[in-house]
């Protein structure tokens, strides 16, 4: 059981190039999220998925897209990536079941540096 | 709009010693659940302890107990006999029980448990 894992763990872009960041769960979640680490800034939600199939923007979406391929995995693309972008991404995910719902799992996060 | 406040940016205390985070928040919600994550060098985010805010007992976890004051809209974090493995940066977080899933994270405290 691995709970949450995200590739890559590290990725070193230039301005304007395009990457995706992997995240996938195994622990049959509904929900999936995207944040951003930034110093000072604490976390920040970018994305989130309640729901196979189903994708709202948070707090930062900004740059950003993301797919819910399937309800074990939920990508994050940037398009044209830009300096600002350069954070620590997290993706996290919750039970759909109303009792369980509140807790998140995390994964250890993709250091993202863009030059 | 709901608000996490840490006003301790960073602490240092002993091994062995007592520490207490402190965390205010601002909502005019009356359900609602509220965290604290621990964030190790590692970057993992592990959450700690949860808190729900109809529940008037404070909650424990070994170590670890929260003093939750819901008139005064604070929770607080008490780590007992510190120990150095308790070095990370802390998050608490809001989250209200009644909408959706989002987590609205405060900016962190870092805390240094010293030799």
């Amino acid at each position: 059981n691995a709970g949450v894992t995200q590739t890559p763990k590290f990725q070193v872009l230039k301005t304007g190039q395009s990457m995706t960041l992997q995240c996938a769960q195994d622990m049959n979640h509904n929900s999936m999220y995207w944040y951003r680490q930034d110093p000072g800034m604490g976390l920040r939600l970018i994305y989130y998925s309640a729901s196979e199939g189903t994708t709202d923007k948070g707090e930062v979406p900004n740059g950003y897209n993301v797919s819910r391929l399937n309800k074990r995995e939920f990508s994050l693309r940037l398009e044209s990536a830009a300096p600002s972008q350069t954070s620590v991404y997290f993706c996290a995910s919750s039970e759909a079941g109303w009792a369980e719902r509140e807790t998140q799992y995390f994964g250890p996060g993709t250091r993202l540096l863009v030059l | 709009a709901q608000t996490v406040t840490q006003s301790q940016p960073e602490m240092s205390v002993q091994e062995a010693e007592t520490v207490t985070l402190s965390c205010t928040y601002d909502t005019s919600e009356n359900n609602y659940y509220l965290f604290w994550y621990k964030q190790p060098p590692s970057r993992q985010m592990i959450l700690v302890i949860r808190q729900e805010a109809y529940k008037q007992q404070n909650a424990t976890e070994n170590r670890f107990s929260v003093n939750f004051q819901k008139a005064a809209k604070s929770f607080s974090l008490k780590i007992s006999d510190s120990q150095l493995g308790d070095t990370a940066m802390y998050f608490c977080a809001f989250m209200n029980r009644d909408r959706d899933d989002k987590i609205i994270f405060g900016k962190g405290t870092r805390l240094h448990i010293l030799p």
